[in-house]
């Protein structure tokens, strides 16, 4: 059974930084491309970035409104994808999803952005 | 990016009746569409991919199609148990992007 367990949401003031943790089972972690999606407060979903596999060399990719600011990153080790969120905003205020493909999505970890 | 435009934002319908939610893509998206369903306090859960393609376990009166940039979810025989958000999102192209989502009442 594929199991995605998101953590290390929590209170953080605008500016700070913040590192969520996704970790899975379940399925051959070092071939998947996982992402992370979010939702806001409001309810409206935003992907948010995506990591390939290593036979596509770990490619990435972010929106537009985390690029420079968010990294994406995996331990194939550890069965892991990890989201460093630097600089956070108060609109990066949601719930972030982990996702293994369209049909597989974490809990979710609600991280707030406020002073 | 390409902008997904979901319609209606908000739905009332009957139990029984059909239902029908689109999606407009700002350019051509070649069938690279996902419809998710979403209920309170949950994630969401896939429900169409490849624009037309059911994933498995999705009950059958739930179906997806369209081409190009016009696209849409159909819900047939409405159930109680439908009553949630639907978004769609298209993979076409990076960054991926989600429609703003319409929610589904009972009436």
């Amino acid at each position: 059974e594929v199991q995605l367990v998101e953590t290390g949401g929590g209170l953080v003031q605008p500016g700070k930084s913040l590192k969520l943790t996704c970790a899975t089972s379940g399925f051959t972690f070092s071939n998947a491309w996982m992402d992370w999606v979010r939702q806001s407060p409001e309810k409206q979903l935003e992907w948010v970035a995506q990591i390939k596999d290593k036979s596509n060399n770990y490619a990435t990719y972010y929106a537009e409104s985390v690029k420079g600011r968010f990294t994406i990153s995996r331990d194939d080790s550890k069965s892991s994808v990890y989201l460093q969120m630097n600089s956070l905003k108060e609109e990066d205020t949601a719930i972030y999803y982990c996702r293994l493909w369209f049909a597989y999505w974490g809990q979710g970890t609600l991280v707030t952005v406020s002073s | 990016d390409i902008q997904m435009t979901q319609s209606p934002a908000s739905l009332s319908a009957s139990l029984g009746e059909t239902v029908t939610i689109e999606c407009r893509a700002s350019e051509d998206i070649y069938n690279g569409l996902a419809w998710y369903q979403q209920k309170p306090g949950k994630s969401p859960q896939l429900l169409i991919y490849n624009a037309n393609s059911l994933h498995t376990g999705v009950p059958s009166r739930f179906s997806g199609s369209g081409s190009g940039t016009q696209y849409s979810l159909k819900i047939n025989s409405l159930q109680s148990e439908d009553v949630a958000s639907y978004f769609c999102q298209q993979y076409y192209d990076y960054p991926w992007t989600f429609g703003g989502g319409t929610k589904l009442e009972l009436k």
